[in-house]
């Protein structure tokens, strides 16, 4: 079956280090997002892509960085991870717009 | 940029009883209002969505209306069952993005 993978479920790492949290899809969806989810500000989107070579950035995007190389992946990657980054990331996908997100199953990333 | 107001945070009722959640939106320019429900532990999953050109959509025990003048749309969830517990974001999407509620944490209480 289709699907959208994230990798990997949970990723403890130190404050400075370069982090990418992957994700996969198998759907060829054109549209791809990244969200954050903390307690009390829900789904924050923090950059997306509607398809090879495009990125646009979202509310929450100082720190973050994608690139979107072929259809499948849209990984995501923290330059210089900080504590204010500890989060649950989803990736998100549609195949049209504005249509249906597919979530991944998310990433918790700890950063100490 | 579009920003979207979701109501209550938490919410209690009664197993049976009924459930209404309320989002506002900014932009006029939004034309699609999505629901998504979130399960302990889970991914988000869309439950339920409006066009603009509609005022109310149903799908067996839920709905949900909008009102584009005064820019604010609800859930409604009839004769509420435990696997409702959950938290439930609404969304307005304005142009190229969706923009999320933070969200009701909703209690189904036996």
């Amino acid at each position: 079956d289709a699907e959208i993978t994230q990798s990997p479920r949970h990723k403890i790492t130190e404050t400075g280090r370069q982090v990418t949290l992957a994700c996969h899809q198998t759907w060829n969806h054109n549209n791809m997002f990244w969200y954050r989810q903390d307690l009390g500000h829900g789904l924050r989107l923090i950059h997306y892509s509607y398809g090879v070579q495009d990125t646009n950035k979202g509310e929450v995007s100082d720190g973050y960085s994608v690139s979107r190389s072929n259809t499948e992946d849209l990984p995501l990657t923290l330059e210089s991870a900080a504590s204010s980054q500890t989060s649950v990331y989803f990736c998100a996908t549609s195949r049209g717009w504005p249509e249906k997100l597919f979530f991944g199953s998310g990433t918790q990333l700890s950063v100490l | 940029g579009e920003n979207v107001e979701q109501h209550p945070s938490t919410l209690s009722v009664q197993e049976g009883d009924s459930a209404v959640i309320k989002c506002t939106y900014s932009d006029s320019a939004s034309n699609y209002f999505p629901w998504y429900k979130q399960e302990l532990g889970k991914r988000p999953q869309l439950i339920i969505d409006i066009r603009s050109n509609v005022g109310e959509k149903k799908d067996q025990r839920i709905a949900v209306t909008l009102n584009k003048t005064a820019k604010h749309f609800s859930l409604h969830i009839t004769e509420t069952q435990p696997e409702d517990s959950a938290v439930y974001f609404c969304a307005a999407v304005p142009d190229d993005k969706i923009i999320f509620g933070k969200g009701t944490r909703l209690h189904i209480l036996p």
